[in-house]
């Protein structure tokens, strides 16, 4: 079993449509990642978090400590959302990487 | 805008060539990161350094990869000889603040293709 577990691998959705991407973890962590590549290739970092909620423009980042579980979310989701989004657990050294959630908003 | 570079963008080898990739971390982040993705294992950690020192290199094969920080402007990554299965993009990310795992901004990435 992954460390860090993404879901769905894969989702397709109508712009406008509220987008859900979810992610476990089994490792103790003191921050975890959100982050976004783009179809080129170019990987940005979203958001790391330690707890609560974490809001910039349209997207939203949640974590429950407790039980080990991350949420991206993005409202009114745009074609230009299409993206391949990661989320990245921190210990004490290093990153532990979930395979990735492939998004694709059509219009 | 403050950005890592990474050069070559592109890279095709033959096997048992030596290829060194190079990063340009932000300018003041005093940590840097090596990292490589493949379509079947995503991102994988290959080595980092705080304040130019190595503090783990676990994740590479060490009979044939090196990382190194000549000064604080310059990381690299040489393998030596290559292999068809380095064939990857390999990318090196920089970040300030330690010991909570900082927010990394990433380089565009070496595409290696190693025939």
């Amino acid at each position: 079993k992954n460390e860090v577990e993404q879901s769905p691998q894969n989702l397709t959705a109508q712009e406008g449509e509220f987008i859900t991407i979810n992610c476990s973890y089994s490792v103790g962590i003191s921050a975890l990642h959100w982050l976004q590549q783009h179809p080129g290739g170019g990987i940005v970092s979203l958001f790391m978090l330690s707890s609560g909620k974490k809001k910039h423009g349209r997207l939203i980042a949640t974590i429950n400590i407790q039980e080990k579980h991350s949420s991206l979310h993005i409202t009114a989701s745009h074609p230009r959302d299409s993206a391949v989004y990661i989320c990245a657990v921190g210990g004490a050294q290093k990153l532990v990487f979930g395979q990735g959630t492939r998004l694709t908003i059509n219009p | 805008d403050a950005r890592v570079t990474q050069t070559p963008r592109h890279k095709v080898t033959e096997m048992g060539q030596e290829v060194t990739m190079r990063c340009q971390p932000i300018l003041g982040h005093n940590t840097v990161f090596w990292y490589r993705q493949t379509m079947m294992q995503g991102l994988e950690l290959l080595a980092y350094f705080r304040n130019r020192a190595p503090l783990d290199d676990s994740g590479m094969p060490k009979d044939r990869f090196s990382a190194e920080m000549p000064d604080a402007t310059l990381a690299t990554l040489k393998i030596q000889p290559s292999e068809p299965r380095d064939s990857a993009v390999y990318f090196c990310a920089s970040g300030l603040v330690w010991p909570l795992v900082p927010t990394q901004y990433f380089g565009p990435g070496t595409r290696l293709t190693v025939l």
